[in-house]
């Protein structure tokens, strides 16, 4: 199956710096890569579609000028956590949509969770 | 908007069979998946529906029902491994729009 990969796995910071998040498909080309949030024991909530070469699309609620998303190439997507604050804690996950499914499968990376002090 | 509900928890024995229901609320509906994640680990794709009926994938099955906003999950001969929590999800504006299901803790008991 296809594989997607998120880098770091896990990060601490101090309040006030910014994080880098990274996703990957590994061999697969993906048009659209979507990242969410989720708290423990708690559902998956998307905070925004990423469309390579475009702006991403943000949900109601989630600041676009806190969470950056960029969409650079069909194999890699970042969110940049800016200026991150301990609610922003949280286990945040990517997905990815390959190119050529026609069964709308998502492949999802492994997670990254955020710990802010 | 959309909303989906699913039941919170569900507990079944080892060998046995169990159904999982999602309702949901949606404009625009393309299909419904489902998802299984483990404690700390990232969900997996289980099964897609986008029309009326039954997918069958191994021990796994999706029935979908558009018509009453409704579809299920009927995992059987149940393993241990099988505990979990599972969504189901649905795709609407294009597949552009994902909306999660509020997730189902299913416990295996032997």
């Amino acid at each position: 199956g296809a594989v997607v990969s998120q880098h770091p796995s896990r990060v601490i910071c101090k309040s006030g710096t910014s994080v880098k998040i990274e996703c990957r498909s590994l061999d697969f080309q993906a048009t659209t890569m979507f990242w969410y949030r989720q708290f423990p024991k708690k559902s998956l909530m998307l905070m925004a579609t990423s469309n390579e070469g475009s702006k991403a699309t943000y949900e109601q609620g989630v600041e676009k000028d806190k969470f950056l998303i960029n969409h650079a190439s069909l194999t890699l997507s970042t969110l940049t956590v800016t200026s991150a604050h301990p609610e922003d804690s949280s286990f945040y996950i990517c997905s990815a949509r390959w190119l050529a499914s026609s069964y709308n499968e998502q492949f999802f990376g492994p997670g990254t969770r955020l710990t802010v002090l | 908007g959309q909303s989906l509900e699913q039941p919170s928890e569900v507990t079944a024995v080892e060998g046995a069979i169990v159904q999982i229901n999602c309702t949901y609320q949606t404009s625009g509906f393309y299909g419904l998946s489902w998802y299984q994640q483990h404690d700390g680990g990232a969900p997996t794709f289980l099964s897609y529906n986008a029309l009326d009926g039954l997918e069958e994938t191994g021990r796994f099955s999706s029935f979908l029902s558009r018509s009453d906003s409704y579809g299920y999950l009927l995992l059987q001969e149940l393993q241990m491994k099988d505990s979990a929590s599972y969504f189901c999800a649905v795709f609407s504006g294009g597949y552009q729009k994902v909306t999660f299901g509020t997730g189902t803790k299913l416990q295996v008991i032997p």
